[in-house]
């Protein structure tokens, strides 16, 4: 079993939709969530980042943690063309010595494609 | 926001040849950088921690003396491919943290695509 699994799709949902993004993972020591956009052929782009459970919102992106089902969430609400792309979440936990390094672990990436 | 800068954005080499990636911090000083190696529809994988002024240390599997890292200086980094070959190429990708907290969250450079014929 993989430490984080994210469902690659593809997606595909029409312009204006609301669109879940969701990421499953077994460590339970993970604090730290983020997730990433990334465009064909291009770098990995920073979107939201959260610390431990709850909700962010940052324009027409949410981010929504919940630890105790070991369950993230990123939600875009009126989709654009211009979110079609990869999006990919990534966690980490504290440094502990017991196995838990701190690096960034990533899922697998979502194809998003939102069509006009 | 912090910018990371890789260059080039993409090479094709010859079987045998080497290849020299650069990545450098614009806006910030990096001591610690990342190179991550990503195939087609699949997740990146961390290749290698870059430390400036000392080694780098390299995830299981990855051969040091093929990705030879240099982290000379608080704001370069760069990843040469010794010997290259067919299977060696992929997109390669650089990150760094604003601060040295392992809670800081990586920004990532655009990447370099590496074809070897």
């Amino acid at each position: 079993q993989k430490e984080v699994e994210q469902d690659p799709g593809p997606l595909s949902v029409p312009e204006g939709a609301i669109v879940s993004l969701n990421c499953t993972y077994s460590n339970s020591a993970f604090q730290y969530f983020m997730w990433y956009r990334q465009y064909s052929r291009k770098g990995p782009e920073l979107l939201m980042y959260t610390y431990s459970s709850g909700n962010k919102e940052d324009g027409r992106f949410t981010a929504q943690v919940d630890k105790s089902s070991k369950y993230i969430s990123l939600f875009i609400r009126d989709s654009q063309p211009s979110d079609s792309a990869t999006y990919l979440c990534a966690m980490s936990a504290i440094p502990d010595g017991s196995g838990n390094t701190g690096k960034l672990i990533f899922g697998q990436g979502t194809t998003l494609q939102v069509k006009p | 926001g912090a910018v990371v800068s890789q260059h080039p954005s993409w090479v094709i080499c010859k079987s045998g040849t080497s290849v020299k990636i650069e990545c450098r911090s614009l806006d910030f000083q990096a001591t610690t950088m990342f190179w991550y190696r990503q195939f087609p529809k699949q997740s990146l994988m961390l290749m290698a921690t870059s430390n400036e002024g000392s080694k780098a240390t390299y995830e299981q599997g990855v051969e040091k003396d093929k990705f030879l890292i240099n982290h000379a200086s608080l704001t370069l980094s760069t990843l040469t491919v010794t010997s290259a070959h067919p299977e060696d190429s992929s997109f390669y990708i650089c990150s760094a943290t604003l601060t040295d907290s392992y809670n800081s969250p990586l920004h990532f450079g655009n990447g370099t695509r590496l074809t070897v014929t």
